[in-house]
């Protein structure tokens, strides 16, 4: 079946540094890609998403590219805020037919310090 | 805001017994999808519905049962409450079945607590 895999945290960094959050999945098929955030007491929110190999989603700084031959969907961005801290979930829809629910990690709680 | 809208947001209750959660969709959407976050097992899809009927099913128990009515909104009935059934529950909606980038759009949740 469907999975994906990411590292779940927490991860805690400055204000400004570097942010990757791994994502691997394993899909039959050509699946969708998704990175959805959580801030605290709220639902989730789309990030981003990519819909084949090779594609790069984008959206506030933070970008990930679908990496057929890796399995996988990393996200980054270059200079992290407080306001990023949140819980980061990677997912994959299968692709077609799409009358399938969200597979989604479990996870990754971000944590920005000043 | 999302546009999907759920109710309770809050529902304490009994092992034993019988809820309701309701769901709006966005307007227009005719995709409605349910999910569980737990601690322990993250989040889980349960069931989906395209106006007006099941189309997918996940990880959803049997004491567990969902409906799409003719406006759209959805239910889901959970019974037999255990403490294990304590988690968050999640309607998204979508604007079409087919397309698997269809953008799911999440409520803000109902989080239930059985004691």
């Amino acid at each position: 079946g469907n999975s994906v895999t990411q590292m779940e945290g927490p991860v805690t960094l400055s204000e400004e540094a570097f942010l990757t959050i791994n994502c691997t999945y394993t899909a039959t098929g050509y699946p969708s890609l998704f990175w959805y955030v959580q801030y605290p007491g709220e639902g989730l929110q789309l990030l981003l998403k990519a819909t084949k190999a090779d594609d790069k989603g984008s959206n506030k700084g933070f970008e990930a590219t679908y990496r057929k031959e890796t399995t996988s969907f990393h996200l980054e961005k270059g200079s992290v805020q407080v306001s990023d801290s949140a819980v980061y979930f990677c997912a994959l829809s299968k692709s077609g037919g799409g009358a399938d629910g969200l597979t989604f990690g479990k996870g990754t709680h971000l944590i920005i310090q000043p | 805001d999302s546009g999907v809208t759920q109710t309770p947001k809050h529902l304490i209750t009994a092992t034993g017994q019988r809820v309701t959660l309701r769901c709006s969709p966005r307007s227009g959407d005719l995709s409605v999808y349910w999910y569980q976050q737990s601690l322990d097992q993250g989040l889980q899809f349960l069931i989906q519905y395209y106006n007006g009927e099941e189309r997918a099913k996940g990880n959803i128990l049997e004491r567990f049962s969902a409906q799409q009515f003719p406006d759209l909104h959805s239910e889901l009935n959970l019974s037999s409450l255990e403490l294990g059934d304590s988690a968050l529950y999640f309607c998204a909606s979508s604007p079409r079945l087919k397309g698997a980038a269809d953008t799911q759009y999440f409520g803000p949740g109902t989080r239930l607590t059985v004691l």
